[in-house]
Parts: structure tokens; sequence; C-alpha cells
């Protein structure tokens, strides 16, 4: 079985300093992990993900990711929020070794960047 | 380029009919999922289409609820006889392939907002 947690329903922070928004999965066997942000109206836009390799990936809009295996974290971050980062934003995992392709989401995590 | 299209974008309609929303993937996309959004929550699996395999229809809430895809590519999710919880948003998404090896994300549609009087 494969689950996400987004701990924090709300992060707000205030423009120009760094965000960071948490996001833990457990999985049985390797995972893929992704980021996307929906804007009001709007479907899921993908930001990030990760596959192998490098903890630190980087993605649109400036966005990065840490992946660490040890606390089965993958947490999204930003060196400086702007007002138009206000968003919801959802992370997801699949288990590539037994998971044949469907993601579990977590239940969001709503931005507010204020000015 | 094209990105999915769902339509209608809005659909209000009386409790007990039926109604059909309608998923255009993005060409040669092989993977098909639909989901459900209530009121800016989480999202909630409903069922998925990899290629010619059969579907995982896991994640539909009740035999009211089925879904198709016609020749690999636009895929309709049908509801019959409405009810109220049924108001949703439903959001289709597509990938380029959805077996287990795959890594790639989805591309998401805008959504069909569904309003059940």
């Amino acid at each position: 079985a494969q689950s996400v947690a987004q701990p924090e329903d709300q992060v707000n922070v205030a423009e120009g300093n760094p965000l960071t928004v948490k996001c833990t999965y457990s999985v049985s066997g390797n995972p893929y992990l992704f980021w996307y942000v929906q804007y009001p109206n709007r479907g899921l836009q993908f930001l990030l993900k990760y596959i192998t390799g490098d903890n630190l990936v980087k993605g649109s809009y400036g966005f990065e990711a840490e992946f660490n295996k040890s606390q089965t974290s993958f947490h999204l971050k930003k060196p400086s929020a702007l007002v138009s980062d206000s968003a919801l934003y959802f992370c997801a995992v699949r288990d590539h070794n037994t998971n044949a392709g469907k993601s579990t989401f977590g239940d969001g995590t709503t931005l507010t960047v204020k000015p | 380029g094209a990105g999915v299209s769902q339509s209608p974008s809005n659909k209000v309609t009386e409790k007990g009919k039926d109604v059909e929303l309608r998923c255009d993937p993005i060409s040669g996309h092989t993977a098909l999922y639909w989901y459900r959004q209530s009121l800016g929550q989480g999202l909630e699996f409903l069922i998925y289409f990899q290629g010619n395999s059969a579907p995982d229809k896991s994640g539909l809430p009740s035999d009211r609820f089925s879904a198709e895809r016609t020749g690999g590519s636009v895929s309709t999710l049908t509801i019959q006889r409405t009810q109220q919880e049924d108001s949703a948003v439903y959001l289709c998404a597509s990938s380029v392939r959805g077996d287990r090896v795959s890594n790639q994300p989805q591309h998401f549609g805008d959504g069909t907002r569904l309003s059940i009087l």
C-alpha cells in the first residue's frame, strides 16, 4: 500500500520569506514523488518530481524539493515567496515496485503569501 | 500545445437525472484518470485506464458511476440518478504511460463543476 500525508492544511508566509510545504509518504518499495499546484478554478499543474539520483530536485517557478529517505519526506521549498505563489499544493506518491501506475495524492496544503 | 480538455466546464442538473462528463486527453497519452474533488479538498480517485488493459474501477463510489474510454482516446464518465452528494469538481488527467515503471507526471484538465439541485 502507498500513502502520503500533508500535515498542514494551511501555510502562511510573508512575501520574500522562504516557504516550506511538508509532505511525508509511505510505500513498500521505491517511491516516485510529485508536487502539483492548483490555482482557483483550474486543474492541477505539475511542478517537479523525484525519481532517483540527486535528493534535491528543482522544478518550475523557482520551487525545489528535497527527498529524504530516512525521514520518508519530500518537502517543497522556495527561497523567496511571491504573492502569486498563493495556491493549493498537492504531494503525490507512486510505488513503482508494486503499483501499476496509480498515484496517491495528499489532501493538499493551502499556501497564502501575504504582501 | 493542446492540453487535456474537459466538457462541459459547468453542469447544473436536477437530482435524479443522468449526466455525462467528457474528457479529451493529450494525444498519444495511454493512461487516463478520473478524480473527484469537493470544495477545494483533496482528490478522490475514481477510475484509471491504461492502454487496452481492463480499467481499474476500484475508486468508483457506487454502481451509479461508470466510465468508458473509446478507441483509447476520449473518455466519458457517466453518473446515473444523480444525488446531491455527487456535487463536486470532476477532474480528468492523462499521462504518457501509466504502467508500473512510468515516472511521468499526470496532466490535468480544468475539470467539470457539477452541481446537483
